[in-house]
């Protein structure tokens, strides 16, 4: 079936510093593919998504490429602040099983020290 | 605007109590889900209403009820819950589900049962 797999955390970062999450999918179909954030004791909020093959999401500052020849949605911030800190969750959407169902990743903490 | 609300925010019951949680979108969705989610875990699914009729049941006890009274409106129906229902319970909805498309989550309802 399909699955989403995230780098383990947490990451630890200063502020200022690049970010980095990686995440990888296996998907029999053609997934559309999201970035969810998580601040504490909140719901989940979109961050980002993109729904083809080289398409690029941005938001806030956070970008993801969806990369098909590397089954890859690894998600970049250039500059990460205090306020990022959070579990971030990559997830996708299966177009082709027409259930809306979203398979997430086990989420990475992210916690940014000033 | 993409505001999904749930109310209440927190929810304390026994186990032989009879409690209903509520969610509510004004964007036009005619997707609509519940998810459980326990702590530093992914969410997870429960229930899609597609149309206002349940399309999917994730194999969820039957003390768990939802319900669907009108397309802005998801219920979820609480009787005689274990401990171990303890989570916090977030709904969604989507514009529809045979075409996949973005999950708007509200805030939760974190829910102990005593």
């Amino acid at each position: 079936g399909d699955s989403v797999t995230q780098m383990e955390g947490p990451v630890t970062l200063s502020e200022e510093a690049f970010l980095t999450i990686n995440c990888t999918y296996t998907a029999t179909g053609y997934p559309s593919l999201f970035w969810y954030v998580q601040y504490p004791g909140e719901g989940l909020q979109l961050l980002l998504k993109a729904t083809k093959a080289d398409d690029k999401g941005s938001n806030k500052g956070f970008e993801a490429t969806y990369r098909k020849e590397t089954t890859s949605f690894h998600l970049e911030k250039g500059s990460v602040q205090v306020s990022d800190s959070a579990v971030y969750f990559c997830a996708l959407s299966d177009r082709s099983s027409n259930t809306g169902k979203l398979i997430f990743g086990q989420g990475t903490t992210l916690q940014v020290k000033p | 605007d993409t505001e999904v609300t749930q109310t209440p925010k927190h929810l304390v019951m026994g186990m032989t109590n009879k409690k209903s949680l509520k969610c509510e979108q004004h964007m036009g969705h005619r997707a609509m889900y519940w998810y459980k989610q326990k702590a530093k875990k992914p969410p997870e699914l429960m229930f899609v209403y597609s149309y206002e009729k349940l399309s999917i049941n994730e194999s969820v006890p039957s003390r768990f009820s939802p319900e669907c009274p009108n397309s802005s409106l998801l219920n979820l129906h609480l009787h005689a819950l274990q401990p171990e229902d303890s989570a916090l319970y977030l709904c969604a909805s989507s514009q529809d589900r045979v075409a996949p498309d973005t999950q708007y989550f509200g805030p939760g309802t974190r829910l102990t049962v005593l």
